[in-house]
């Protein structure tokens, strides 16, 4: 099936730090999103965006949060400063239309020091 | 409480048996969502399923939209459908989609 990829798939900072995840979503997809999963626990809704704009988001996606997709590039996920309970799975999704299967990247395991 | 409600939590099966997993719903919903977790966490989509009965090989899932419950079944399980099977639920109302997942089901296959 179509492919999202993420880089990297881990990484690991000192609190504190920036740190950006990056998605290379489905190539003609235009709805793009992050959920976070903690280990052993459910997967979570952080944030959509579409046509340049965060459409919505959870009371998850702090104000450290931010989100972009420059010039059709990676669509990126960026957390600064970082802090020990962002230690997560980040996984990215794309869909083609805003209700439509979403495709699910592998994940960046992001473990905060 | 929780908006997706997945039952078993866990289920041990041998090689060859079927499995019914299920998973209801607390609201209404637009669509829903089946996924494969694989042991090493990457998630791989198994059916966008909205309403009615979709298969693909081994595996049905059954959404019934009025009744807020999809089920996913197994056929003749083999080691490798070992792992967790998750299902999510988009129901923001817009066209913009979020998914609320489930706890999972975490699927055992012994030979």
């Amino acid at each position: 099936g179509p492919k999202v990829l993420q880089i990297p798939s881990h990484q690991i900072i000192d609190m504190g730090q920036m740190v950006t995840l990056n998605c290379d979503p489905v190539s003609n997809h235009l709805y793009f999103y992050w959920y976070k999963q903690i280990l052993g626990q459910q997967m979570e809704f952080l944030v959509n965006f579409y046509n340049g704009k965060v459409m919505e988001k959870s009371k998850l996606f702090k104000d450290q949060f931010s989100v972009e997709r420059p010039d059709g590039s990676y669509f990126t996920l960026k957390i600064q400063p970082t802090a020990l309970e962002d230690s997560a799975v980040y996984f990215c999704a794309s869909s083609l239309e805003g209700v439509d299967t979403q495709y699910f990247g592998p994940g960046t395991r992001l473990l905060v020091l | 409480g929780q908006q997706v409600q997945q039952s078993p939590a866990s289920l041990v099966l041998q090689e060859g048996e079927n499995a019914e997993l299920q998973c209801n719903f607390s609201t209404s919903l637009n669509s829903m969502q089946w996924f494969y977790q694989r042991p090493g966490g990457s998630l791989v989509s198994l059916f966008y399923n909205p309403s009615g009965t979709k298969q693909s090989g081994r595996l049905t899932s059954t959404t019934v939209i009025k009744e807020r419950r999809s089920s996913l079944h197994i056929s003749s399980s083999q080691t490798t459908d070992s792992g967790t099977y998750l299902c999510a639920m988009e129901n923001s109302g817009g066209s913009n989609a979020k998914l609320t997942f489930g706890k999972g089901t975490k699927l055992s296959v012994k030979s």
